[in-house]
């Protein structure tokens, strides 16, 4: 049971804008900055959104993140195949003195 | 660019112990707070623990509180994970994890890069 709340599957069409929800808490997204990680099959997380809302250089504009009281999303548009991957939400817990994250949702490009 | 590369995982019996290493490079190591993340095989991240620039602050998870030691050797860019009393639910590939932003602020940071991954099975 995770701390954060993501759905655990979603899927798209090519070309189809999609989003992925991440619920929490005020002790977590309520107090501080929501990061998205990426993870293809068989291979380390790669930073997507970091601060909420940050796209580091190299991640195309197609990606945005947002952030409002205690959740988060992650939206997708002009979905692409190359964009099948697992993604994680995750947040540093003031409660927990920790970093949780969300059990993660695999997105799927019918 | 920046380098992380783990090693020391394999199989262990439940209760033995373990110590997973992670080097560092491409950065000034000593300035970054480090973390370890595990996934279980088929499963979600779940984060493990995190140290401070300078050693001085460390958190755990709960699920491994105890039993679990993270620690860092700036003169030699490595941080390590001290893995005792294993049990089969700490079978998982644990990956480090650089922290973005210098010193010690989590709650305005976030992983900007992570090392392979090291494979650690406990079974009988």
């Amino acid at each position: 049971q995770s701390v954060l709340t993501q759905p655990p599957s979603a899927s798209g069409t090519p070309g189809q804008r999609v989003t992925i929800s991440c619920f929490g808490s005020s002790s977590n997204i309520g107090s501080n900055t929501v990061n998205w990680y990426q993870q293809l099959a068989g291979t380390a997380p790669k930073l997507l959104i970091s601060r909420s809302n940050q796209r580091p250089s190299g991640v195309p504009d197609r990606f945005s993140g947002s952030k409002s009281g205690t959740s988060a999303s992650l939206a997708i548009s002009g979905l692409q195949s190359e964009d099948e991957a697992a993604y994680y939400c995750a947040v540093w817990d003031d409660s927990l003195n920790g970093w949780v994250f969300g059990g993660g949702t695999k997105l799927t490009v019918l | 660019q920046v380098q992380l590369v783990e090693s020391g995982g394999g199989v262990v019996q439940p209760g033995r112990s373990l110590r997973l290493s992670c080097a560092a490079s491409g950065f000034t190591f000593s300035s970054y707070g480090m973390d370890w993340v595990r996934q279980a095989p088929g499963k979600g991240l779940e984060w493990v623990a995190v140290i401070s620039y300078d050693g001085n602050k460390k958190y755990y998870a709960d699920s491994v509180k105890g039993r679990f030691t993270i620690s860092r050797d700036n003169s030699k860019n490595t941080l390590y994970l001290q893995m005792n009393n294993l049990r089969a639910e700490d079978t998982a590939v644990y990956f480090c994890a650089k922290e973005a932003a210098p010193f010690f602020a989590p709650r305005l940071n976030w992983f900007d890069s992570w090392g392979q991954g090291t494979l650690v099975t406990v079974s009988s």
